[in-house]
């Protein structure tokens, strides 16, 4: 199964700044998605990006706040914008048509 | 919309205890199935899949799960627990409505004393 390679593992960052997540897998992959777990609960998607199309975000996530870059087919960003306290999550990225492998998550702290 | 529930928020159990922890889902279509653990500070595996064939599945570190069609039901069993299975459990569907996309459950949280 693929490997991915997910960056920063972990930050704290001001209100109302931005922070990029970087999401590398070792092999081609057609669908990446990014999940977000807050705190005590369960995982949530926030989007699918395919590469060369704009990405689909699911209820309740909006482009303005979750961009997403998809470059390639190995390569994948999220970005949190204009953070709050409440974007405190671990987000994850997740790649593979079975199996669903996922990253080892980037711990964001918004103070 | 689909969901997916699982039983029991927290289980605590001590070790060498049969362990059985509930999902059920709401899709009326062909399903795969998922069970993923999150170990203390770290990151989901991969415990099983199902996406056809017997519905009997087992993985990893002892566990098994069992699809019933029927029972909209994708239960994990476990015939004896050690302390190092303190984990939180989820359970996951994808449907062909949804190709890709893991709908996951609440999450259980299992503490195994020893």
């Amino acid at each position: 199964s693929a490997v991915i390679s997910q960056k920063p593992s972990r930050d704290i960052c001001q209100r109302g700044t931005s922070l990029t997540i970087q999401c590398q897998v070792d092999s081609q992959v057609t669908m990446m998605f990014w999940y977000r777990q807050q705190p005590g609960q369960s995982l949530t998607l926030i989007a699918t990006a395919n590469q060369g199309s704009e990405a689909t975000y699911e209820s309740g996530f909006v482009i303005d706040k979750f961009p997403i870059s998809r470059p390639n087919l190995t390569f994948s960003t999220l970005t949190v914008s204009n953070m709050s306290p409440e974007d405190s999550s671990i987000y994850l990225c997740s790649v593979g048509a079975r199996g669903y492998t996922f990253g080892s998550g980037t711990r964001l702290t918004v103070v | 919309a689909q969901s997916v529930s699982q039983h029991n928020h927290h289980v605590i159990l001590s070790e060498a205890a049969s362990l059985e922890l509930g999902c059920n889902y709401s899709y009326g279509g062909t399903v795969n199935l998922f069970w993923y653990v999150q170990y203390p500070g770290q990151h989901l595996q991969l415990l099983l899949k199902y996406f056809s064939g017997d519905p009997l599945v087992k993985g990893i570190k002892g566990f098994e799960a069992e699809f019933i069609k029927s029972k909209f039901s994708f239960n994990l069993r476990k015939p004896s627990v050690q302390w190092s299975d303190t984990a939180e459990y989820f359970c996951a569907v994808s449907t062909t409505d949804s190709w890709g996309k893991l709908q996951f459950g609440a999450g259980t949280q299992v503490v195994v004393t020893p």
